[in-house]
C-alpha cells in the first residue's frame, strides 16, 4: 500500500531532551516536506526536500533540523524542545516539485507536547 | 509567503444542501490550486485540482478564476460525511513549490 508512515503517533517529553519524529515514503517520491499545524494558523510549512541531500527552510525551521540522505526518509530533529513547539506535525511526500497533478500524499501525523 | 485566504466558517448547513466556499490567493504567479479535505485530528488528503476551465467529480465542482485570484468548491446534495475542513491550496513556484495552505473551512452537515 503507498502511504507516508510517521513515528511516533504521539510523544510527550520534556523541554531539552533532544527526540526525532521519523518519516518513511513507500512511492518513491523526490519531494518531502514537514509542517506543523496549530489552532488558528493553519498548516506551515517547517522544512523541504526537493531530492536526497537537498533540503531547505520552510516559514518556520527555527529549533528544527532534517536531514535527507536516502530517497525515502526524511526525519525531523529537534535538538532542545521547547514549550512553544507542542504541535500537531505532518509528515508529506509527493512525485516532484510542482504540477496540477501532483497530489501530495501526507502521514498520519504526530502528537508532540513538549512541557 | 503570499497569503491564501479562506473564511474560516463554521458552515452548519442540513442534509441535502448545496454549499460553496471561496477562496482567495495573493500570488499571481500561483500556478496550480487544489482543494484538500480535513477530518478532526487527521492528516489531510486531496479531494480535487482545480483547473482553468473548471471541473467537477460527482458532487463537488471545484472554479478557478485567474484575474479575480479566486477559487470556489461547490458541494451540491451535502451528506453527513461531508462535515470536515475544507483547505484551499496554491501551489507557487517562487516559493520553491511549497504548497501554500489557506487556514481552512470547517463544514458541519447535519441531519
Amino acid at each position: 500500500e503507498a502511504q507516508v508512515t510517521q513515528n511516533p503517533r504521539y510523544l510527550i517529553t520534556v523541554t531539552g531532551k533532544k527526540l526525532t519524529v521519523t518519516c518513511s515514503q513507500n512511492m518513491n517520491h523526490e519531494y518531502m516536506s514537514w509542517y506543523r499545524q496549530d489552532p488558528g494558523l493553519g498548516l506551515r510549512q517547517i522544512y523541504y526536500s526537493m531530492n536526497v541531500e537537498v533540503t531547505d527552510k520552510g516559514d518556520v525551521p527555527e529549533g528544527y533540523k532534517v536531514s535527507r540522505k536516502e530517497k525515502r526518509n526524511f526525519p525531523l530533529i529537534l535538538e532542545s524542545p521547547s514549550p512553544n513547539q507542542t504541535s500537531l506535525y505532518f509528515c508529506a511526500s509527493r512525485p516532484s516539485s510542482g504540477g496540477a497533478r501532483n497530489e501530495q500524499f501526507f502521514g498520519p501525523g504526530t502528537r508532540l507536547t513538549v512541557l | 509567503r503570499k497569503e491564501v485566504e479562506q473564511d474560516p466558517g463554521p458552515f452548519n448547513v442540513p442534509e441535502g444542501a448545496t454549499v460553496a466556499f471561496n477562496c482567495t490567493y495573493s500570488n499571481s504567479a500561483s500556478q496550480s490550486f487544489f482543494w484538500y479535505r480535513q477530518d478532526c485530528r487527521k492528516e489531510p488528503k486531496l479531494l480535487m485540482s482545480v483547473y482553468s476551465s473548471g471541473n467537477e467529480d460527482g458532487r463537488f465542482t471545484a472554479q478557478l478564476n485567474r484575474a479575480s485570484q479566486y477559487i470556489s468548491l461547490l458541494i451540491r446534495d451535502s451528506k453527513l460525511s461531508d462535515s470536515a475542513t475544507y483547505l484551499c491550496v496554491v501551489n507557487d513556484k517562487n516559493s520553491g513549490y511549497a504548497l501554500n495552505f489557506g487556514k481552512g473551512t470547517s463544514l458541519l452537515v447535519t441531519p
